[in-house]
């Protein structure tokens, strides 16, 4: 069975702090990993997204996430928060199998910025 | 272009009354999603739509819960005799329907039990 764990559930920070969210899965063949981000009062939106190539992926926002296959790991990180990134943040899981494709999200991680 | 668009936006309803939560996908998506979204338990997958056929449902809760989706567009989720805990924000999204793909976000509905 697929699954995605994230370990951090609320994670309060300064701005200019850095930011490393932690995201794992698991599941035996080829995925696809994605981080979602629900700001508040909005819809939940991309932020970036792996399927193949380089690890080291950056998204929007200044986010970037790195893929390290023997860690099954799919961590988000910033080098510098703002007020502005106070939302919730969702690592999500997307493979093919049986004919049909799969998504499973893990259960979020609140991020609160102090100005 | 217009998104994913759900209504209603807010329901409240009684324990054992029936409801029905609408999705309009982007147009031209031909994979639709429905998930639950509760306080403390993120994004619970609840059934998946490739056109008009629905290849996965293993997130379906209980028998109360269907879902149908018509003409590869508008999809319909149905909760029956709805309870205390069916309260949640109930999430669509559409995607190309390639793989792999990005899932695009409707507002949600909010469902209130009383």
């Amino acid at each position: 069975a697929q699954s995605v764990s994230q370990h951090n559930h609320h994670v309060i920070l300064s701005e200019a702090a850095s930011l490393e969210l932690g995201c794992n899965y698991s599941y035996g063949g080829t995925v696809n990993l994605f981080w979602y981000v629900q700001y508040p009062g909005q819809h939940l939106q991309l932020l970036l997204k792996y399927f193949s190539g380089d690890p080291l992926v950056k998204g929007i926002k200044g986010f970037e996430a790195e893929f390290i296959k023997s860690k099954f790991s799919f961590n988000l990180r910033k080098p510098s928060v703002q007020w502005s990134d106070t939302a919730e943040y969702f690592c999500a899981v997307n493979s093919n199998s049986g004919g049909y494709q799969k998504v499973t999200f893990g259960i979020g991680t609140k991020l609160q910025v102090i100005p | 272009g217009a998104g994913v668009s759900q209504s209603p936006s807010n329901k409240v309803t009684e324990k054992g009354k029936d409801v029905e939560l609408r999705c309009d996908p982007i147009s031209g998506h031909t994979a639709l999603y429905w998930y639950r979204q509760s306080l403390g338990q993120g994004l619970e997958f609840l059934i998946y739509f490739q056109g008009n056929s629905a290849p996965d449902k293993s997130g379906l809760p209980s028998d109360r819960f269907s879902a149908e989706r018509t003409g590869g567009s508008v999809s319909t989720l149905t909760i029956q005799r709805t309870q205390q805990e069916d309260s949640a924000v109930y999430l669509c999204a559409s995607s190309s329907g390639g793989y792999p793909n990005e899932q695009f976000f409707g507002p949600g509905t909010r469902l209130t039990v009383l």
